[in-house]
């Protein structure tokens, strides 16, 4: 089945322990991004990938890093975790990068930063 | 800039009677405009994306969508509502310039009562 996984689904932590929020496709899509939902905001764009060890920064990047070693994977990582990152996080991905190309989203993250 | 508004926060609607999900758009360029609908702890499913050609889009579930070029709106519509159409759902646009990232709505709650 085609899908894009998240891992974990749901995260409690503390301020100041790094964390890392795993994303994983098995569409051989190159382009891969990261959101944030937060209510009455919509989803705001952290990072995205256009392929593989070519990374961008968002409308929302501060406080977060990523990586692309492999296509399939696109890792979350936050260094130094703090309250105003508790929310609920999107992986998504699409064959390219074109405007036309429907993006694919996985089940989602909830965390909650302590 | 790029930018979506979606004007209701929520739309009530009885089960049989027709829906309207409203949303506008700001894009420099050609506009690719997207529907995505989250239930309760689920990820968003794509719906339909308006791309070029024909103004009214049809997608899963029964929907469909206008592009309105001269109002920059793609409201959302499907003639009859059921109960289990109740979720959130959101408009996104991505231009076909810059990193083409998708710039997503705050998202309007759609109740359909029995």
């Amino acid at each position: 089945e085609a899908q894009v996984t998240q891992n974990p689904r749901y995260l409690i932590t503390v301020t100041g322990k790094k964390l890392t929020v795993t994303c994983s496709q098995n569409m051989n899509h190159e382009y891969m991004s990261w959101y944030r939902q937060d209510p009455g905001l919509g989803l705001r764009q952290i990072y995205y990938s256009m392929n593989v060890e070519v990374t961008d920064k968002g409308d929302v990047p501060e406080g977060y890093k990523v990586s692309r070693k492999e296509k399939r994977n696109f890792p979350l990582i936050l260094e130094s975790p703090s309250p105003n990152q508790t929310s609920l996080y999107f992986c998504a991905s699409s064959l390219s990068n074109r405007a036309q190309e429907t993006q694919y989203f996985g089940p989602g993250t909830r965390l909650l930063v302590l | 800039a790029q930018s979506v508004a979606q004007p209701e926060d929520q739309v009530n609607v009885a089960e049989g009677n027709p829906l309207t999900v409203k949303c506008t758009y700001s894009v420099s360029g050609n506009p690719y405009l997207f529907w995505y609908v989250q239930y309760p702890n689920r990820g968003l499913q794509f719906l339909l994306k308006y791309i070029t050609g024909d103004n009214l889009v049809k997608g899963s579930y029964g929907f469909e969508a206008e592009f309105n070029k001269s109002q920059t709106s793609f409201h959302l519509k499907k003639p009859s509502a059921l109960v289990s159409d109740s979720a959130l759902y959101f408009c996104a646009v991505r231009a076909d310039t810059g990193r083409r990232a998708l710039t997503f709505g705050s998202g309007t709650r759609l109740q359909v009562q029995p």
